[in-house]
């Protein structure tokens, strides 16, 4: 089975903060996705990485930053956390580019006071 | 990506039959359909996908319509722990990356 693992469940962060989140995956997936969910916005794109050292812009990149060093691991910065980024941080991988068959993490629950 | 409809909530007893229906009328031909869920708390999980015709894994069953404007997703024997959001989806086809997008889902709660 994929295993996505993220580095933390929940977290508390406060505002100006630099806030690091870790996903790691286990099945060589070419292609990793960082997505935010919120109550009635539904699930959003903020990153993605198609390749080591690869990465591309999503539907809401601004406030974020994004480091693929190595295949298994995805990272997402937050560079100065704001009270609007507190949400459900959720990384995904996927074995071929295009493909729907996203494989989750458990999500963290980030919050920024 | 064409426009789902699926119910906001079902219910269903253990052991039964779940059938989930969606409904994605403006699909095109080169659109497939995927189901995911999302027990609380958790992050989604990929059930099933299909293109036109029906398939089965061992999670579950997708029924697409041969004018494929709806399916229907069948969890075979329900249990609790198949209580979750329901989500279809037919994400537009070219798409590079893959970007998934959900809907509001079913919500489906399985009673003992």
């Amino acid at each position: 089975d994929v295993k996505v693992t993220q580095s933390s469940r929940y977290l508390v962060k406060r505002t100006g903060e630099k806030v690091f989140l870790e996903c790691v995956q286990d099945m060589d997936h070419e292609n990793m996705f960082w997505y935010r969910q919120d109550p009635g916005l539904g699930l959003r794109l903020i990153y993605f990485s198609y390749d080591v050292k690869m990465k591309e812009k999503g539907d809401i990149p601004e406030g974020y930053s994004v480091s693929r060093e190595k295949k298994e691991r995805f990272s997402l910065i937050l560079e100065s956390a704001s009270t609007n980024q507190t949400s459900m941080y959720l990384c995904a991988s996927s074995l071929l580019s295009g493909t729907r068959n996203q494989y989750f993490g458990p999500g963290t629950r980030l919050t920024v006071t | 990506d064409a426009k789902t409809t699926q119910p906001p909530s079902m219910d269903c007893a253990e052991g039964r039959a779940a059938n989930l229906p969606c409904n994605h009328s403006t699909i095109s031909g080169n659109e497939y359909v995927y189901w995911y869920r999302q027990i609380h708390s958790q992050g989604p999980q990929y059930i099933i996908h299909g293109l036109k015709n029906n398939e089965t894994n061992e999670m579950a069953s997708l029924i697409i319509t041969e004018d494929r404007k709806s399916s229907t997703l069948i969890l075979p024997h329900a249990t609790l722990r198949d209580t979750a959001v329901y989500y279809c989806i037919a994400p537009a086809g070219g798409t590079s990356y893959g970007k998934l997008t959900f809907g509001q889902g079913t919500i489906l709660t399985v009673h003992p």
